[in-house]
């Protein structure tokens, strides 16, 4: 079965340069999500899109930007990075609740960006 | 604003025995779903258990089962028969009602499976 791809698996980026992280979500999958995870941490919601709009955001820095295209791809793109960047970044889709059903979230196996 | 707190950093199992990790939430909502998720050293996100709460059955899936407590808005885990491979961090994650809800994620219990 088709999973949510992330793209690139690894980036090592230096501070101030900028960074663009990719998500595929499942096919027929409407809405996806941002999540950032430090070392030790717990994820962080960074922001959501839903049928390509933005619908829901969280702790995520001005310096951060995302967009979700008309193939319903989305990209994260960071930039001025700084050394705390350095987390992994994870992308997660999900179909809109038919009849109050949720039927849950499919997971990427993220992004490791290290800034340095 | 939904919180979801996961008490035990740390914890450790011997092998083939029993362990319950605990979480408790908070919410004002009446309808959201509830979720347990494995983090293994490949850091991969995987779903272990997933809890509607309209449903007063608690959830089961092989050696995994919660103990649901609506009233009391807690969320336990129990594993069974614990494996090797059952080392990982554990997160207990909340999802509201709405159409484009967010996870809401605890702060992860860390197991160790010792042989």
């Amino acid at each position: 079965a088709a999973g949510v791809i992330q793209s690139p698996r690894h980036l090592i980026k230096e501070k101030r340069e900028t960074a663009t992280l990719k998500c595929y979500p499942i096919p027929r999958h409407d809405t996806v999500y941002w999540y950032q995870q430090g070392p030790g941490q717990d994820p962080q919601f960074l922001i959501s899109f839903y049928e390509k709009m933005q619908s829901d955001k969280g702790s995520i820095p001005d310096r951060f930007s995302a967009q979700q295209f008309s193939d319903y791809h989305s990209e994260l793109n960071m930039s001025s990075l700084e050394l705390g960047d350095s987390a992994l970044y994870f992308c997660a889709s999900s179909l809109t609740p038919t009849r109050q059903v949720f039927h849950g979230y499919t997971f990427g196996s993220g992004t490791r960006l290290t800034v340095v | 604003a939904q919180t979801v707190t996961q008490s035990q950093p740390e914890m450790s199992v011997q092998e083939a025995e029993t362990v319950t990790l605990s979480c408790t939430y908070d919410t004002s909502e009446s309808n959201y779903y509830l979720f347990w998720y494995k983090q293994p050293p490949s850091r991969q996100m995987i779903l272990v258990i997933r809890q509607e709460a309209y449903k007063q059955q608690n959830a089961t899936e092989n050696r995994f089962s919660v103990n649901f407590q609506k009233a009391a808005k807690s969320f336990s885990l129990k594993i069974s028969d614990s494996q090797l491979g059952d080392t990982a961090m554990y997160f207990c994650a909340f999802r509201g009602s709405g159409n484009t809800g967010k996870l809401i994620f605890g702060q992860g219990t860390t197991l160790q499976v010792k042989p």
